[in-house]
């Protein structure tokens, strides 16, 4: 089975603090994404990757950074939290199939004060 | 007029209901639809895959897709408390384009 794995379940921080989120998969996959999900909102992508060192802008960049340094690593950097960045942030992995078939990690909520 | 559009519900069916879940959308280059399944606290897991139109059966499950209607549907059978989660419906063109997700309905199936 796939499996990504996001290293924090739930994380409280400052405002003004930098704070990492990190995602692994173990499927090979070209493709990660990060999106954030808010309540009416839904599912929002805000950077993805296509392959090592490659990112592209999602649809919500703004105040968020990323960093590929590995295949298999994909991380998602606010570098200077705020509190309207409180959300739940999930990363997702794809191979290069035709299906665009995404496979979520379990998600990092993170609540910025 | 959003690419994708999903009633965000919620809605609450009694156990043993026949539940309907619908997404309509705007691209008539869509050709991969997909509905995924999240249960709270959790992320995304993928529960049903069709390619273009026509139907597809697993279980208790039905998928639905009328390219003509641009409209999907995702039909449950017998519905279960454990059916009780966010059903997001997502779609693609393919190649490399991206997954374009509803916002999700939010199911609760009642014991």
């Amino acid at each position: 089975d796939v499996k990504v794995t996001q290293s924090s379940r739930y994380l409280v921080k400052r405002t003004g603090e930098k704070v990492f989120l990190e995602c692994v998969q173990d499927m090979d996959h070209e493709n990660m994404f990060w999106y954030r999900q808010d309540p009416g909102l839904g599912l929002r992508l805000i950077y993805f990757s296509y392959d090592v060192k490659m990112k592209e802008k999602g649809d919500i960049p703004e105040g968020y950074s990323v960093s590929r340094e590995k295949k298999e690593r994909f991380s998602l950097i606010l570098e200077s939290a705020s509190t309207n960045q409180t959300s739940m942030y999930l990363c997702a992995s794809s191979d290069s199939t035709n299906t665009g078939e995404l496979f979520f990690g379990e998600g990092s909520r993170l609540t910025v004060l | 007029q959003k690419e994708v559009e999903q009633d965000p519900g919620p809605l609450s069916v009694p156990e043993g209901a026949i539940v309907s879940l619908n997404c309509t959308y705007s691209n008539s280059a869509f050709q991969y639809f997909m509905w995924y399944r999240q249960y709270s606290r959790k992320g995304p897991e993928l529960l049903m895959y069709t390619y273009s139109s026509g139907n597809k059966e697993d279980g208790r499950f039905t998928a639905q897709v009328d390219k003509s209607s641009k409209y999907i549907s995702l039909f449950i059978r017998d519905s279960q408390p454990s059916d009780s989660a966010t059903y997001l419906c997502a779609m693609s063109e393919g190649g490399s384009e991206k997954l374009v997700f509803g916002k999700g309905m939010k199911l609760t199936v009642n014991p």
